[in-house]
């Protein structure tokens, strides 16, 4: 059973503070990662698809980072802002599917 | 980007009725959907994988006779919810792929379910 593991469930980060959280997936047999910002009552948006090991992607304030030697991978928000508010899920393909885990919450406080 | 819609976004129904939610790739042609069921406070559960022109892979404790997948077409996948409960309550989500699991997906919008 593929184990997708992220932390922490919950944040709360004061706006103009930057933050980050961790994803945690098997390092044997490395496909893929994706993370999706997933807002209230809106669809899961997809951020990054990673790939490679050491990769490093940006979107605006939101990066990711990638090690598949050790089975993790970083998000980090820079400058947080009220609309950064959402649940951050990453997923790992694994048997023609993808395996989520189960989020960070991150709430920020204005 | 991708769109993916669902409809309806929302359904109430009375238990023993069944439901059908549709999910469509309005502008690509989808080569695997899934259906996905968030429980509350929860992140998202894969219901079953759903490819064109053959049967739905159903996970592991999802009755595939209560939760009838149909993907007729490269753009069009329903879901239908038979003999509803009130424990069917749900927010049901769907998603589409356009190649390998190493594109991303593209999710559909969503359809809140309750069943009175």
């Amino acid at each position: 059973i593929l184990n997708v593991e992220q932390s922490p469930q919950s944040l709360h980060v004061q706006e103009g503070d930057s933050t980050n959280f961790t994803c945690s997936f098997p390092s044997s047999n490395f496909y893929a990662l994706h993370w999706y910002r997933w807002e209230t009552a809106k669809s899961p948006e997809a951020l990054f698809v990673m790939t490679l090991n050491g990769d490093e992607k940006k979107k605006g304030r939101i990066s990711a980072t990638l090690n598949t030697k050790e089975g993790y991978s970083y998000l980090y928000i820079k400058g947080s802002q009220p609309e950064d508010s959402a649940t951050y899920l990453c997923a790992f393909p694994g048997a023609q599917k993808l395996v989520f885990g189960q989020g960070t919450r991150l709430t920020i406080n204005p | 980007g991708a769109v993916v819609s669902q409809h309806p976004s929302r359904v109430i129904c009375k238990s023993g009725t069944s439901v059908k939610i549709e999910c469509r790739s309005l502008d690509f042609q989808a080569t695997t959907m899934f259906w996905y069921r968030q429980f509350p406070k929860q992140s998202l559960m894969l219901m079953a994988t759903s490819n064109e022109g053959s049967k739905a892979t159903y996970e592991q404790g999802v009755e595939k006779d209560k939760f009838l997948i149909n993907h007729a077409s490269l753009t069009l996948s329903t879901l239908t919810v038979t003999s509803a409960h009130p424990e069917d309550s749900s927010f049901y989500i769907c998603s589409a792929i356009t190649g390998g699991l190493s594109y991303e997906q593209y999710f559909g919008p969503g359809t809140r379910l309750t069943v009175t």
